[in-house]
């Protein structure tokens, strides 16, 4: 079975500050995205790593955001220093090889004040 | 290059009433097709999905959706609207790119059903 945890569920910041997202699938899949979703919008792709290398960044705001993944299992994503435009819901998900299916975790909320 | 156009960022239903959910795609190459469904402070859910072979699928929770290849459309449809079906809905086309999938969302309809 095919589960994303992610962590934390909420985080509140003041801008400048610094944050750092976790995502945790629970059995190892080679595709990994992180989705910015601000409300009202669909999920916009940030990253998406395919094992442990990144296959397409071009969305990412590089200057600020940076994601790693650890070993193709877990991955984390930062946000240094935070502005308030990236308030936002950020999730994570992971594809089902060769069914091109997606299982999103629950996302983080991040509030920037 | 690819994009999802949902119409109508907000539909409203009578219970039991037929839901609608349009969504058009446009794809350099034959797409894959997918609906998720968001409930509030939740992730995304897979409704449904196309790939190949029958182009009408059908998904969870009685919804379904065709595949028209003339119109470049996935509309979802529902014959009858339960309260729980409230929530907002997304398109999304996936298509192959240098030996990856290429994933696009839409803007989401936010589905009300009205008692």
């Amino acid at each position: 079975e095919a589960g994303v945890a992610q962590s934390p569920r909420y985080k509140i910041i003041e801008k400048r500050q610094s944050v750092a997202f976790w995502c945790n699938p629970i059995s190892g899949h080679a595709t990994l995205y992180w989705y910015q979703q601000i409300l009202g919008q669909g999920p916009k792709l940030l990253i998406q790593f395919q094992n442990n290398g990144v296959v397409d960044d071009s969305q990412l705001p590089k200057d600020r955001f940076s994601a790693e993944r650890l070993k193709g299992v877990d991955s984390t994503l930062k946000i240094q220093p935070a502005k308030l435009e990236d308030s936002a819901v950020y999730l994570c998900a992971i594809e089902i090889l060769e069914t091109y299916e997606q299982y999103f975790g629950p996302g983080t909320r991040l509030t920037v004040t | 290059a690819q994009s999802v156009t949902q119409l109508g960022s907000h539909v409203s239903v009578s219970e039991g009433a037929l839901v609608l959910l349009r969504c058009n795609y446009s794809s350099s190459v034959p797409p894959y097709l997918f609906w998720y469904v968001q409930y509030p402070n939740q992730g995304l859910q897979l409704l449904l999905k196309y790939t190949t072979g029958a182009t009408l699928v059908k998904g969870i929770n009685g919804f379904e959706a065709e595949f028209k290849k003339s119109e470049t459309s996935f509309h979802l449809t529902k014959p009858s609207a339960h309260m729980s079906d409230a929530a907002e809905y997304f398109c999304a086309v996936s298509r192959g790119s240098g030996g990856y999938q290429k994933v696009t969302f839409g803007t989401g309809t936010k589905l009300q059903v009205i008692p």
